[in-house]
């Protein structure tokens, strides 16, 4: 139980073009999802929480209307990287919370974004 | 902020056990993890503590919290190659200091098994 997915697992897109993300429970229903962000060789680090039916909550240093989040529902939060750009490039983790309120985040698989 | 720290790197034999250490400053924290993290991966939840523990255990892991000197660590017993990866600790902060929502994770360690 307590899967995470998302998809793409990998893309590779041009600079100036958008990336869509998708992070799906898919055997449980997630009130709040995490958006997390990975360098290589370094921590992960948490650019906003999202809240099905609300508006995300952005990290301070995050540019909200660069990465756009959309949580329609309780299994799917998306991820929009907006006019991407090379420095863009890493890779993005979601996270969700199980709606028990057992607190416990279950991880996908993440994406590696490449912007050329 | 909350601080999560971590050493780099550590390398051991296959059979031996390995000892992964973490500190961290928020005092008020609530349950502290353990994930890893193989490449090209997400993050695999290993165990977590509550922070009213000393101790846990789970198989080959053991997890010790020093709640007083804010000190976790997690041990690998009869560490085998597939445990090589990097562990991230994480600690959800207490609603004092943020809320019971996030996780601050360490900067992480690369387990190296060496035949």
């Amino acid at each position: 139980g307590a899967v995470v997915s998302q998809h793409p697992s990998w893309v590779i897109c041009k600079s100036g073009t958008s990336v869509k993300i998708e992070c799906r429970s898919l055997d449980f229903q997630a009130t709040t999802m995490f958006w997390y962000r990975q360098f290589p060789k370094q921590s992960l680090m948490l650019m906003a929480t999202s809240n099905e039916g609300s508006k995300a909550t952005y990290e301070q240093g995050v540019e909200k209307d660069k990465f756009l989040i959309n949580h329609a529902s309780l299994t799917l939060s998306t991820l929009t990287v907006t006019s991407a750009h090379p420095e863009d490039s890493s890779f993005y983790i979601c996270s969700a919370r199980d709606l028990s309120g057992s607190y416990e985040q279950y991880f996908g698989p993440g994406t590696r974004l490449t912007v050329t | 902020g909350e601080d999560v720290e971590q050493s780099l790197f550590l390398s051991v034999r296959e059979g031996d056990s390995s000892v992964i250490n973490c500190t961290y400053t928020d005092s008020s924290s609530t349950y502290l993890y353990w994930y890893k993290q193989e490449p090209g991966a997400g993050l695999q939840l290993l165990t977590y503590i509550f922070s009213n523990m000393d101790m846990k255990q789970d198989q080959r892991l053991t997890v010790l919290l020093n709640k007083k000197d804010k000190h976790l660590s997690l041990r690998i017993a009869d560490t085998q190659t597939g445990d090589s990866a990097i562990y991230f600790c994480a600690e959800r902060p207490g609603i004092l200091t943020g809320g019971g929502n996030k996780l601050t994770f360490g900067t992480g360690t690369q387990l190296k098994v060496e035949l």
